[in-house]
């Protein structure tokens, strides 16, 4: 079945530490996107990718740092410039620019600093 | 910059009582509007898409209207297993791919 796999389900960092959250697709999709979600709070958009090497900052990227270097995947880094890292990662995908499907989500990543 | 306002921000129903999401949105050319559900510790799953004033989707016991300005998620006769946030979303003709999301409503189907 096709489908978002993000890894791990949950991530412990330390302080000062950078820690890479996966997000790998099958559905052969163009555009990928990362996303926060803070309790009270609507998802935030962090970087999005159209196409392979190419990405664009989101609302809130100062941070985090991205790669597009296959389709099928899409890395996001949460590095120690990060101030309050602890949230609930998002990866989602999409086709292209059209709106007919939406977005298809991961299962999330959550993140806590230790 | 695209907006998006949900209410209420958590609604108490009890099972069979039948009730309404509210989404309100300001967006320069409206190219979609999007409902979610999302179950806790989950990624959101896709519900509609709404393109146009006065179109209605329909799924089992929920149903999607649109206006100019708002977007209302209608839930018929919920069951508990309906209990979960509902997140609207909004795709601008001048945001590239990006959707804009509300804070979500929060509802709860009691038995």
């Amino acid at each position: 079945d096709g489908g978002i796999t993000q890894s791990p389900k949950y991530l412990f960092r330390k302080e000062g530490q950078n820690v890479t959250l996966s997000c790998e697709q099958n559905l052969n999709h163009d555009a990928m996107y990362w996303y926060r979600q803070d309790p009270g709070q609507g998802l935030r958009l962090i970087y999005y990718s159209q196409i392979v090497n190419d990405f664009q900052k989101g609302d809130i990227a100062e941070g985090y740092s991205v790669s597009r270097e296959k389709k099928e995947s899409f890395p996001l880094t949460v590095t120690s410039a990060q101030k309050n890292p602890t949230a609930f990662y998002l990866c989602a995908s999409s086709i292209g620019w059209d709106p007919r499907y939406g977005y298809t989500f991961g299962s999330g990543t959550r993140l806590t600093v230790v | 910059e695209d907006q998006v306002t949900q209410s209420p921000e958590a609604l108490r129903l009890q099972e069979g009582e039948s009730s309404s999401l509210n989404c309100s949105y300001t967006v320069s050319g409206l190219r979609g509007l999007f409902w979610y559900r999302q179950d806790p510790g989950k990624g959101p799953e896709f519900l509609f898409t709404l393109y146009s004033a006065g179109e209605e989707k329909e799924k089992e016991r929920l149903k999607a209207t649109l206006t100019k300005k708002e977007s209302f998620l209608h839930i018929t006769a919920p069951k508990p297993e309906d209990s979960a946030t509902y997140l609207c979303a909004v795709q601008g003709r001048g945001s590239n791919y990006k959707l804009t999301f509300g804070k979500g409503t929060l509802l709860t189907v009691n038995p």
